[in-house]
């Protein structure tokens, strides 16, 4: 699997967008890009995945550079829930199925 | 969706004594679950690959003898942390990828947190 970049921490506003951003720079043809998110103690949780084109969810969008190169998650409406820490991985679909989790983002919402 | 569900939540034990944590896929049937280990405000490490009907598959780094798996059946995957210490304490998290989703997706237990004292 391809190694990602991310930030250490973000803080977002309650009710704003957040924005977390992965660089994925060698990522291949055939790899996805997944997001993960852990709460506080918690098995991780899956939030959204894509390959090239721009994906929405009930909990997020995807939004990938026309490079693939990177890719940014955006949470439109941040609650004190959101706080976690956010992974982004990249990974063949179906292929190999383990997961590398690098450090992630540890996003807080502040009320 | 689907759900992946562990036993016990939390344990606490002797050091020496022996812990065995269920790993379970409550709708799916799983050939293959995966182990993970987690310090404190540190990141998932994968310790070993769980395969129904056959040997494990373990990290570099883990001993196979010190945690057994064994996946007994397509929905239920056990790790038996041996002869426990205190540095074994950490949160273990156990996943599985629904072969019937549509998206290849892995789904997360709840995690076990595991005091040896």
């Amino acid at each position: 699997d391809a190694k990602t970049t991310q930030p250490t921490s973000m803080d977002c506003a309650e009710g704003r967008a957040a924005n977390l951003p992965c660089n994925h720079s060698t990522i291949s043809g055939n790899e996805y890009v997944y997001w993960y998110r852990q709460i506080h103690s918690q098995g991780p949780q899956y939030i959204i995945h894509g390959l090239k084109n721009n994906e929405t969810n009930e909990m997020a969008s995807l939004i990938i550079t026309e490079d693939r190169k990177s890719s940014t998650l955006i949470l439109p409406h941040a609650t004190l829930r959101d706080t976690a820490v956010y992974y982004c991985i990249v990974r063949v679909l179906f292929g190999n199925e383990k997961l590398t989790f690098g450090t992630g983002t540890r996003l807080t919402i502040i009320p | 969706g689907a759900v992946v569900s562990q036993h016990p939540s939390w344990v606490i034990c002797k050091s020496g004594t022996s812990v065995k944590i269920e790993c379970r896929s409550l709708d799916f049937q799983a050939t293959t679950m995966f182990w993970y280990r987690q310090f404190p405000k540190q990141s998932l490490m994968l310790m070993a690959t769980s395969n129904e009907g056959s040997k494990a598959t373990y990290e570099q780094g883990v001993e196979k003898d010190k945690f057994l798996i064994n996946h007994a059946s397509l929905t239920l995957s056990t790790l038996t942390v041996t002869s426990a210490h205190p540095e074994d304490s950490s949160f273990y998290i156990c996943s599985a990828r629904d072969p019937g989703g549509p998206s290849g997706e892995l789904f997360f237990g709840e995690g076990s947190r595991l005091t040896v004292l």
